[in-house]
């Protein structure tokens, strides 16, 4: 069965950075293009970023673009959120998910992770 | 950008009733649409795909509808497990959520 496992959260002061991983397991990793999404404590979904299972096609909300990277190691079957410049309002539980094409592009995120939780705060 | 808005942003109702939820998006995205449930302190839970297609597992009493610019989940009977907080999501400009409806007794 589809497994995500996010790692890496943790409380960062403001202007700090902090790597987040997600580890996936039970399907074939390099064929799922991949995403991030946050959610504040309290607050609504926010898409953060997605990457192509080549990791050749990426894209990102324009609140993080900039700032915030994402990566993928296919051999590791791992999925990274590198996040620089952190805010405050950067603070929310960061999933991964795996994405689900129609007619090959982005339609809806199908399997999700637990969540980690970013704290950004002095 | 794409703006989502739902509503309503709360909904109360019992056992059995049929609950409907809609979501407008700021432009035509055709049908790329998606409905999740969300539990406290869980991970969101895909429901329906494309605007009407549901997704694999999920009971038939959830349906998706609409195109363009207004869509439409209904729950047709709603059971005890289904008190949860809704998200839309569009798909046509990379990916934006709504605010979420929150449904609860």
């Amino acid at each position: 069965q589809v497994q995500l496992v996010e790692s890496g959260g943790g409380l960062v002061k403001p202007g700090g950075s902090l790597r987040l991983s997600c580890e996936a397991s039970g399907f074939i990793f390099n064929d799922y293009y991949m995403s991030w999404v946050r959610q504040a404590p309290g607050k609504g979904l926010e898409w953060v970023s997605y990457m192509s299972g080549s990791g050749t096609h990426t894209n990102s909300a324009d609140s993080v673009r900039g700032r915030f990277t994402i990566s993928r190691d296919n051999a590791k079957k791992s999925l990274h959120l590198q996040m620089n410049s952190l805010r405050g309002e950067d603070t929310a539980v960061y999933y991964c998910a795996t994405v689900l094409l129609q007619y090959g592009s982005p339609a809806a995120l199908n399997y999700w992770g637990q969540g980690t939780l970013v704290t950004v705060s002095s | 950008d794409i703006q989502m808005t739902q509503s309503p942003s709360s909904v109360s109702a019992s056992i059995g009733d049929r609950v409907t939820i809609t979501c407008r998006a700021s432009q035509d995205i055709s049908t790329w649409l998606a409905w999740y449930q969300q539990k406290p302190g869980k991970a969101p839970k895909l429901l329906i795909f494309g605007a009407s297609s549901l997704q694999s597992g999920v009971p038939s009493r959830f349906s998706g509808s609409g195109s363009g610019t207004d869509f439409t989940l209904t729950i047709s009977s709603l059971q005890a497990e289904d008190f949860a907080t809704y998200y839309c999501q569009q798909a046509n400009n990379l990916l934006s959520f709504g605010g979420g409806t929150r449904v609860e007794i």
